[in-house]
Order: structure tokens, then C-alpha cells, then sequence
């Protein structure tokens, strides 16, 4: 099984300075990893995922994320946040190979990042 | 763009009465996910499907909540008899795990649906 650990539940920034959100991943078997966003009422969109390959992926919005398997994290960030990016991020882990729960995803907690004027 | 369509958008209704919340997957994918998101408790998994059959529902509490896919275009939720803790935004997400020589490959990006707002009370 997998789980995931967010380590910040909010995260409060000025516009126009870096932010980081922290995840944390437990699996015993290799792993896809996915950051999900959700704008207030709405449901959750794609931000970006690691599949394999090199371990800086890129996703929308300006948004970029690093896998460290070492660490088991994907730390998501962005070098200047907008006011428009202020909603709930959601880093999300599934297995990569086999089994009935194949495809499955486990999501954090959650972090509501906050941009402040 | 595809989406995942749910409905109702918003239900209200009192304790003890039944309630069933529909979704369409986008076409082609084969697999569902449902899933409640509350303050308290965020996003938990109720129940995945995978070419319609339901591979886990350990989320879900089975006396009262039952999931289905009567055919591809169609997944419900349904909750009888409703309890005010059901209260919460119920999402369903929809993805698609290509086979390849027998076997599932790739990673299941999903599509969430926009949530059905259900308050039980």
C-alpha cells in the first residue's frame, strides 16, 4: 500500500515570492507521483507528474516538482506566485506495476496555499 | 474537452431518506473512482472500478453506502439511509490504464468530476 504525507496544511506567501509544498511518500514498490490543484467549488485538476525519466518535471502555470527517491518526496514549487494561484494542492501516489489496487491513487491531506497582496 | 459529469451539483435532504448521485465517466476510460472530501477528514478514497468491476471499497462504509456501474457511461453512489455526517462534497474522477500484450501499463491520470454537495439533515 501507499501513503502520502503532505507536511504543511497551509501555507500563506506573498505575491511575486517562492513557494515550496512539501510531500512525502511512503511505498514499497515504484511509483507514479501527481500534483493535483483545486480552485474553490471545483473539482481537482492535473498539475504535473512523474512517470520516469529525468526527475525535474514541469507542469502548468509555472509550477515544477522534484522527485527524490532517496528522500521518497515530491517537493512542489514555483519561483513567483500569483494571487490566482491561491487554492488547495494535493500530491497524490500510485503503484507503477501490478496488482488489483493497479491505478489506483492515494492522496494527501492536502495544502492550501494563500497568496497574499 | 472531455469531462466527468456529475449530478446533482447539490443535494439537500433530510436524515434517514435515500440518496443516489450519478456520474459519467468520459468515454473510453476504464476507470472510476468516487471519492468524499470533508474538512475534517479531506479527500478519502470510497470505491475504485476498473473495467466496471470494483477492486476497493474499503472506504466506504458498507452498511449504509453502495457503489455501482450498471454499464460503462454510468457509475452511482448511493447512500441509504442518509445520516448528517454524510454531509460533504462526493467527487467522482474517471481515468484510463492502457493494455498492452495482457498487461495494464501506465500511469491513471484522472478527471474529476465538478462534485456533487450533499447536506444531510
Amino acid at each position: 500500500a501507499q501513503s502520502v504525507t503532505q507536511l504543511d496544511s497551509q501555507v500563506p506567501v506573498f505575491e511575486e515570492a517562492p513557494v515550496e509544498l512539501r510531500c512525502n511518500y511512503s511505498s514499497s514498490v515504484s511509483v507514479y507521483l501527481f500534483w493535483y490543484v483545486q480552485y474553490p467549488n471545483q473539482g481537482l485538476q492535473l498539475l504535473l507528474k512523474y512517470l520516469s525519466g529525468s526527475t525535474l518535471v514541469k507542469g502548468i502555470n509555472g509550477f515544477e516538482a522534484e522527485f527524490n527517491k532517496s528522500q521518497t518526496s515530491f517537493h512542489l514549487r514555483k519561483p513567483s506566485v500569483h494571487i490566482s494561484d491561491t487554492a488547495e494542492y494535493f500530491c497524490a501516489v500510485s503503484a507503477s506495476a501490478g496488482g488489483t489496487s493497479y491505478g489506483k491513487l492515494t492522496f494527501g491531506q492536502g495544502t492550501i496555499l494563500t497568496v497574499h497582496p | 474537452d472531455a469531462r466527468v459529469t456529475q449530478t446533482p451539483r447539490h443535494k439537500v435532504t433530510e436524515m434517514g431518506q435515500e440518496v443516489t448521485m450519478r456520474c459519467q465517466p468520459i468515454l473510453g476510460h476504464n476507470t472510476v473512482f468516487w471519492y468524499r472530501q470533508t474538512m475534517m477528514q479531506g479527500l478519502e478514497l470510497l470505491a475504485y472500478f476498473r473495467n466496471r468491476a470494483p477492486l476497493d471499497d474499503s472506504g466506504m462504509p458498507k452498511d449504509r453506502f453502495s457503489a455501482e456501474m450498471p454499464d460503462a457511461t454510468l457509475a452511482t453512489l448511493k447512500i441509504q439511509p442518509s445520516e448528517p455526517r454524510d454531509s460533504a462534497v462526493y467527487f467522482c474522477a474517471s481515468g484510463l490504464l492502457v493494455k498492452t500484450s495482457g498487461k495494464l501499463l501506465g500511469a491513471n491520470v484522472l478527471t474529476f468530476g465538478a462534485g456533487s454537495r450533499l447536506t444531510v439533515l
